[in-house]
């Protein structure tokens, strides 16, 4: 079945230690988005790539980064992640950005 | 700025009550409202998609439709494997960013 995949599923750091989480799909969809939710909040955008374009939100602090080395990947890096991090990380994909978005099941960031 | 409001917070109903979701929105151009179901700790899965005023969709004991200022999710005779948290979002003018709302916990109970 296609589909999105993060991994890991959970993911444990210290507080400023980098930590990268990953995102694959086999959807071949054009766009690939993360957002942030925590805990009984809507998700929250953090920036999206259209094919090879990167589209970050303005109130996304620079300690959050992507990568997007292929169609099928994309990665979320944080450079020192603070404890208002923790949080669930979503990876979401759509065709073109106006259609409806699919969802991978979410790493779940713990910063001790 | 678009907004998303769900109604109720939580909703808690017996197997078989039949019940609605309420989600309002204030958008300039809506270009598509969509509703999700989110189990805890997973992403959020995809339901539906609703693109102008008038529109009905289905899908087994699911049931949504849209006006020009709400969408509504119905749901007939739940069971308790529909208990999660149903997300409304839209997405409005030349902003391809989805607007959530909190979403609705629903909790339905044998």
């Amino acid at each position: 079945d296609a589909m999105v995949i993060q991994n890991p599923r959970y993911q444990v750091t210290q507080f400023g230690k980098p930590v990268t989480l990953s995102c694959s799909q086999t959807l071949n969809h054009n766009v690939m988005y993360w957002y942030q939710q925590k805990s009984s909040q809507a998700p929250k955008l953090l920036f999206h790539y259209y094919d090879k374009d990167f589209n970050n939100e303005a109130d996304t602090p620079d300690n959050f980064q992507s990568r997007r080395p292929n169609t099928s990947f994309c990665f979320l890096d944080i450079r020192s992640p603070g404890l208002g991090d923790a949080a669930m990380y979503l990876c979401a994909t759509s065709r073109i950005r106006n259609n409806e978005q699919f969802f991978g099941p979410g790493t779940r960031l713990t910063v001790l | 700025e678009d907004q998303v409001t769900q109604s109720p917070e939580a909703l808690r109903l017996q197997e078989g009550e039949s019940s609605s979701l309420n989600c309002s929105y204030t958008v300039s151009g809506l270009r598509g409202l969509f509703w999700y179901r989110q189990d805890p700790g997973k992403g959020p899965e995809f339901l539906f998609t609703l693109y102008s005023a008038g529109e009905e969709k289905e899908k087994e004991r699911l049931k949504a439709t849209l006006t020009k200022k709400e969408s509504f999710l119905h749901i007939t005779a739940p069971k308790p494997e529909d208990s999660a948290t149903y997300l409304c979002a839209v997405q409005a003018g030349s902003n391809y960013k989805l607007t959530f709302g909190k979403g609705t916990l629903l909790t339905v109970n044998p």
